[in-house]
């Protein structure tokens, strides 16, 4: 079935160091894919998405680019901060007998230290 | 507007007891999702709504669950006799059908404990 598969965490990073959280992902059709984050007792903002093969999606440094061929959407950042730790979610959304849905991966957590 | 809302933000219940979760869309959003979120899991989807209509329910949603969205606009949950396995984040998210590659917004989602 249709799944998202993200690198376990905690990722755990200091000031400035680059990060790159891995998802990969299976889906019978043609995804739509999104970066969402969510900070402590909040719910799940969207960060950056990708609609279509070889787009890049970026926003407030972080980008990510859809992989079709290696199925994949990792997200990166090239320097993190402190107010980056939160637990990120990689998605996939399927439009299937006229209903949207998302599939989520399990998250990842980010600590960045001062 | 400031987004999805969600009422309550929390709640504890005892074992046995219903409780009734609102959710109310962004304005001009048609499109309507719940989702189920347990502690280091991803959101996992309970239902989905286009207008008034339930147009798919996951077979995580039990006969215990029903969720209502009668006039197309804020929705309902509800959980009858609720069990310690219910406790989880419970998200809403909502979306427009009139705009292409549209994403879902979220709320700030109401965290339900059965004690």
């Amino acid at each position: 079935g249709d799944s998202v598969t993200q690198m376990e965490g905690p990722v755990t990073l200091s000031e400035e160091a680059f990060l790159t959280i891995n998802c990969t992902y299976t889906a019978t059709g043609y995804p739509s894919l999104f970066w969402y984050v969510q900070y402590p007792g909040e719910g799940l903002q969207l960060l950056l998405k990708a609609t279509k093969a070889d787009d890049k999606g970026s926003n407030k440094g972080f980008e990510a680019t859809y992989r079709k061929e290696t199925t994949s959407f990792h997200l990166e950042k090239g320097s993190v901060q402190v107010s980056d730790s939160a637990v990120y979610f990689c998605a996939l959304r399927l439009l299937t007998s006229g209903t949207y849905k998302y599939i989520f991966g399990t998250g990842t957590r980010l600590k960045v230290l001062a | 507007d400031t987004g999805v809302s969600q009422d309550p933000r929390h709640k504890i219940t005892k074992r046995g007891q219903n409780v009734t979760f609102r959710c109310d869309p962004i304005s001009e959003h048609n499109r309507l999702y719940w989702y189920r979120q347990t502690l280091g899991q991803g959101p996992e989807f309970l239902t989905y709504f286009q207008n008034e209509a339930q147009l798919e329910k996951s077979r995580l949603l039990s006969d215990r669950f029903s969720a209502e969205r009668p006039k197309g606009s804020f929705s309902t949950l509800e959980i009858q006799r609720t069990e310690q396995g219910d406790s989880a984040m419970y998200l809403c998210a909502s979306s427009s059908s009139r705009q292409a590659n549209t994403e879902a917004f979220f709320g700030q989602g109401t965290r339900l404990t059965v004690v």
